[in-house]
């Protein structure tokens, strides 16, 4: 069974930094480009970053660009997310996400919750 | 980058046939494959249709997908629609950039 399980959500001040991990299984991890999506509560979904499957590769969104660093494990079966420089409008629910062949979805994590507030 | 944007919100009877729009705003909509994501309140979203009209695994054939070149959009269509496919829906496709590009999603009422 495929499973992703995104841990280091939590509560922090604008101007702080956070971690993020993502702990792939049930796949062959160097497979598959890795991605984290997030969600504003009561808003829809907003691509925030991806790495190929060496993690020579990674992309961002505008909005995150030069604060936000991917990385990955392979051995380790893990995608990370560093968040710095955090601002209000950081504050959602972040998703780590398997990419599929031509670029979808196929397995989602069920989130962790990054509050970004004074 | 282009934008993909669909209904805010759509409803119908359970039953009957619904059809979601994601309009793509520059470029061709065949340009890159084009993916739609359920939803449910509280849960992570899941793949409905993928590369414009495939089903994964285990997705129900009332769940149907298609382009038009004409309207530049993406359809996602359900048939025989059941209150438990009332959800959020959303579609999703790549910039050449390789930065992925969601629409702003669609809140369907099966009432």
């Amino acid at each position: 069974e495929v499973q992703l399980v995104e841990s280091g959500g939590g509560l922090v001040k604008p101007g702080g930094s956070l971690r993020l991990s993502c702990v792939a299984s049930g796949f062959t991890f160097t497979s598959h480009s890795m991605h984290w999506v997030r969600q504003a509560p009561g808003k829809g979904l907003e691509w925030v970053s991806s790495a190929s499957i060496f993690g020579t590769y990674t992309y961002y969104a505008d909005s995150v660009k030069g604060r936000f660093t991917i990385s990955r494990d392979n051995a380790k079966n893990s995608v990370y997310l560093q968040m710095n420089g955090l601002r209000d409008e950081d504050t959602a629910v972040y998703f780590c996400a398997r990419a599929i062949g031509t670029g979808w979805f196929g397995s989602w994590g069920q989130g962790t919750l990054v509050n970004v507030s004074s | 980058n282009f934008m993909l944007t669909q209904p805010h919100s759509v409803s119908e009877s359970p039953g009957k046939t619904i059809t979601i729009s994601c309009t793509r705003s520059s470029g061709s909509i065949a340009a890159n494959f084009v993916h739609w994501y359920q939803q449910r309140p509280g849960s992570a979203p899941t793949a409905v249709i993928y590369e414009h009209s495939k089903l994964p695994s285990g997705v129900p054939d009332r769940f149907s997908g298609s382009i038009d070149t004409s309207s530049n959009s993406a359809s996602l269509t359900i048939s025989g629609l059941k209150t438990e496919d009332e959800a959020d829906y959303y579609c999703q496709s790549y910039a050449v950039t390789n930065t992925v590009i969601f629409g702003g999603g669609t809140k369907l009422t099966v009432l």
